[in-house]
């Protein structure tokens, strides 16, 4: 167990929709990070947020959003949902955003775009 | 533009020998480098780290080697043991970039 929680666990959903992903990091750690992990592929970097305030992006959609909150907690809503959707999305958690500080990763949330 | 590569989707050995992963990056603004190693089921965990500056990592049976001028990176496991039967994932960060580009991965079979 890292520490790191990530509700729900599965999403099933239809094209069109929105939906909001929720990540609370481990006590202590202020960056959360998001990826995303689709069929065969590796994990694509998404978002960075550091207490509370963006501190890196990476290919994310316009139609995807995130923020993290004042209690450190992180959702990533997604928007007009397609199939191409459809992937593992994981958060992480750090101590700090420098590179020697590890990442822990929750267990994911798993999308269904139907 | 996938700036961390692992060209072998699948790798098997036998418990007892070494298992090497090999990684290749094209950006030359990467300066530190991990591997991630991932359960079905479950998030990646870490499982080493380089950083530029050094040529080699060593961790228990965990080795890391770093080819700066071949943008190359591998992963040795000695002994390979049934257990570390999982996806590798190399990832590579830029200092103050604040985000980490990850490989495909590299399932790794260890045979009893």
């Amino acid at each position: 167990d890292s520490g790191v929680t990530q509700t729900p666990k599965h999403l099933i959903t239809a094209t069109g929709q929105r939906v909001t992903l929720r990540c609370s990091p481990r006590s202590g750690d202020l960056s959360v990070y998001w990826y995303q992990q689709s069929l065969d592929q590796g994990l694509q970097f998404l978002i960075h947020y550091y207490n509370g305030e963006e501190r890196a992006k990476g290919n994310i959609l316009e139609r995807f959003s995130a923020q993290q909150f004042p209690d450190l907690h992180s959702e990533l809503n997604l928007s007009s949902l397609e199939l191409g959707d459809s992937a593992l999305y994981f958060c992480a958690s750090s101590v700090s955003p420098g590179q020697a500080y590890e990442q822990y990763f929750g267990p994911g949330t798993r999308l269904t775009v139907t | 533009d996938q700036q961390v590569k692992q060209n072998s989707p699948s790798l098997s050995v036998q418990e007892g020998r070494i298992s090497i992963l090999n990684c290749d990056y094209t950006n030359s603004m990467f300066d530190y480098f991990l591997w991630y190693k991932k359960y079905p089921a479950e998030g990646p965990t870490f499982l080493i780290s380089i950083s530029s500056i050094k040529d080699k990592n060593e961790d228990g049976r965990f080795t890391v080697f770093l080819n700066k001028s071949a943008k190359h990176l591998s992963l040795h496991i000695v002994p390979s043991q049934p257990g570390d039967s999982a996806v590798y994932f190399c990832a590579a960060s830029a200092s103050g970039t604040y985000k980490y580009i990850f490989g495909t991965g590299t399932r790794l079979k260890v045979l009893a």
